[in-house]
């Protein structure tokens, strides 16, 4: 089953254009993290939020955890043509020895020359 | 310093063959997890192994198992292969102390059955 929900499925938009997506999860986890995948190749760690942590930037990046809403946005801001790819938010239950990742079924994101 | 890696890259096998798939871990990581990618799906978790052992384990039927090696490397077998395991597979390498705070992905194994 997958924990995370992505939304919206699909973003087009124009280069120098902030884009954002959201997933939503539905039980308490320990971190939430966003990969990207290019092509259906292997997944890139972009950024991990804690439980505890509202907010987090991380260049052009920028992710926000809202624990009482069970729900995180990830903010791509003055995006460019290679950050076209799929983006997936993955949500990890527990902690230490028994972590393993919980993925959604992810966004497309086109972004026009 | 060399990521995870995986082979092979592509393969191609026939409904009720068996498939091995290979991943060498991160230098320094000591946890190997296999995930299943079907097209335009997220991820699945299959297992999870560490000092040789099985320490998770998804939703996956026994036809799927797996292996790890003392040097950390890792194994994913599938046997009586059925059409729906085509699939993206994924392996992912971390310390065990760390958790999910340090996965590294390889590339994949992108596996068809016909």
């Amino acid at each position: 089953s997958q924990q995370g929900e992505e939304d919206p499925q699909a973003l087009s938009i124009q280069e120098g254009e902030n884009a954002t997506m959201n997933c939503s999860y539905k039980t308490s986890i320990n971190n939430l993290q966003w990969y990207r995948q290019n092509s259906g190749r292997g997944l890139v760690h972009l950024i991990l939020i804690r439980s505890n942590e509202r907010e987090k930037h991380s260049g052009r990046l920028r992710v926000t955890l809202d624990t009482s809403k069970k729900s995180s946005s990830l903010l791509i801001t003055a995006s460019r043509a290679a950050d076209t790819a799929s983006y997936f938010c993955a949500t990890d239950l527990l902690t230490g020895a028994n972590s393993k990742l919980t993925f959604g079924k992810g966004i497309t994101l086109s972004v026009r020359p | 310093d060399a990521g995870v890696t995986q082979s092979p890259t592509h393969l191609i096998k026939t409904r009720g063959q068996q498939v091995t798939l290979r991943c060498s871990p991160k230098s320094g990581h000591d946890t190997v997890s296999w995930y299943q990618q079907a097209l335009g799906q997220g991820p699945q978790f299959i297992f999870q192994y560490y000092e040789e052992e099985e320490r998770q384990r998804g939703n996956f039927p026994d036809r799927f198992s797996g292996h790890q090696f003392p040097n950390y490397s890792s194994e994913l077998n599938v046997n009586a292969l059925l059409l729906g395991d085509s699939a993206l597979y994924l392996c992912a390498s971390s310390l065990r102390s760390l958790g999910a705070y340090g996965y590294t992905f390889g590339s994949g194994t992108r596996l068809t059955v016909v």
